[in-house]
């Protein structure tokens, strides 16, 4: 059963870098089939794509926060990470990361980490 | 603002059946992008219900259905039950956005 655990700091500053990284277990970062995501969901609010990594390293960003985000894949460790950069309190959320399936048609969800909730605060 | 609308309440007795809707437009479910479902509990992550407009992984009760006609998608829960009561997303890609999106979440009510 693959499993991913979210982890890092559950507080940040105004105008710092939000650092998350993604462990993956019962499964392999390095497969060629799966893309490796993160979603955030702001308090009460719904989801928001973040991007994705693939095993390869090539990256695939949501056009809204494309200048503010990287990620990143360690095969080594079996983990992916994210980096976002100068945070406001918009950005307050719970992120989840995911292994995200595509088809020929379409692209979903299909394993979460639990998410972990980051505050943007001083 | 969601892209793909959903309606923020649904309500039904036990042993009844609901549908969610989620609707879109022609640059998300109305292009063909397919469209998935998601439960997800309080405090948890969501949970992969429906994939491909109408297809389930294994383990999802066979009283939820998913389908999909023109720009709009829905999920169907026949036999409600007290544990359905949480809240359901849709999702699909937008082309124009060039993003994968979500609707804004139903809460389902089991009166």
């Amino acid at each position: 059963q693959v499993q991913l655990q979210e982890s890092g700091p559950g507080l940040v500053k105004p105008s710092e870098t939000l650092s998350l990284t993604c462990t993956v277990s019962g499964g392999s970062v390095s497969s060629v089939s799966y893309y490796w995501s993160w979603i955030r969901q702001p308090p009460g609010k719904g989801l928001e794509w973040i991007g994705y990594v693939y095993y390869s390293g090539s990256t695939n960003y949501n056009p809204s926060l494309k200048s503010r985000v990287t990620m990143s894949v360690n095969t080594s460790k079996n983990q992916f990470s994210l980096k976002l950069s100068s945070v406001t309190a918009a950005d307050t959320a719970v992120y989840y990361c995911a292994r995200q399936y595509c088809s020929s048609t379409s692209c979903y969800f299909h394993y979460w980490g639990q998410g972990t909730l980051v505050t943007v605060s001083s | 603002q969601s892209v793909l609308t959903q309606p923020p309440s649904v309500s039904g007795a036990p042993g009844q059946r609901v549908t969610i809707s989620c609707t879109g437009n022609s640059s998300n479910i109305g292009a063909g992008y397919d469209v998935h479902w998601y439960q997800q509990l309080p405090g948890t992550a969501p949970k992969l219900l429906i994939y491909g407009n109408s297809n389930r992984p294994s383990g999802v009760p066979d009283r939820l259905s998913g389908s999909k006609s023109g720009t709009s998608a829905s999920l169907a829960i026949t036999g409600l039950q007290a544990e359905d009561e949480t809240v359901y997303f849709c999702q699909s890609y937008d082309s124009s956005l060039n993003t994968w999106v979500f609707g804004g979440g139903t809460k389902l009510t089991v009166l």
